[in-house]
């Protein structure tokens, strides 16, 4: 079974309107990591925002936020007044544990967003 | 404050050779991570290392292997290359802490002809 599922592979959206990008995981481990990653068609991988499973709060950075829903296992990206420069490959990641343990990312299929003027 | 520099940029090999990546952590990191991304799909995990040692696994083969470095940088080494090993390969460093993010590098694309 995925234990990431991004079930947009595209989007579109108009340039300074907001997005949501999906995503769901699936773990058994009460302690875990979720992120997102855009990837420009350069190659690299830039890191977005971070919401831990403890968090209490949705998580947010600049006009990045993190919608987290527990009980349904989803972590949506809110981007707002979506620009040129966000058109891009979009990963939502999980780690699993916490601490000293530093797992690996397990990343989802990806969703490519596409932003017009 | 330099982040995570992966050498080389493309790199083009046959079949049966072998290949050396390589990859420098961002400054004050401790852990690097080699994924391998293959067209169109989300990176897949390979291995982690952490004071030199591996100390995670994914789901590669033995022809993959790695080193780490006393000043933490690190190589990803390829055996016996199969045309299914063209990907673009992305380092990730971190702290050894669960908290923090992995920052990754601009990767290393290999060709496999």
């Amino acid at each position: 079974a995925q234990k990431i599922t991004q079930t947009q592979p595209g989007m579109f959206v108009q340039e300074k309107e907001a997005v949501t990008l999906d995503c769901t995981y699936d773990t058994s481990d009460p302690s875990y990591g979720l992120f997102w990653y855009k990837q420009p068609s350069s190659g690299e991988m830039i890191f977005l925002i971070y919401q831990g499973s403890y968090d209490q709060q949705n998580a947010t950075e600049g006009r990045y936020s993190l919608n987290f829903q527990k009980a349904r296992k989803s972590a949506n990206l809110v981007i707002s007044a979506s620009q040129l420069g966000d058109s891009a490959m979009y990963f939502c990641a999980m780690r699993e544990g916490y601490g000293g343990s530093q797992g690996n990312l397990i990343f989802g299929k990806g969703t490519k967003l596409s932003v017009k003027p | 404050d330099a982040g995570v520099t992966q050498s080389p940029t493309h790199l083009i090999k046959t079949r049966g050779q072998q290949v050396t990546l390589r990859c420098s952590p961002k400054s004050g990191h401790d852990t690097v991570s080699w994924y391998q991304q293959a067209l169109g799909q989300g990176p897949q995990f390979i291995f982690q290392y952490y004071e030199e040692e591996e100390r995670q696994r994914g789901n590669f083969p033995d022809r993959f292997s790695g080193h780490q470095f006393p000043n933490y940088s690190s190589e990803l080494n390829v055996n016996a290359l199969l045309l299914g090993d063209s990907a673009l390969y992305l380092c990730a460093s971190s702290l050894a802490d669960g908290h923090q993010p992995q920052h990754f590098g601009d990767g290393t694309r290999l060709s496999i002809l």
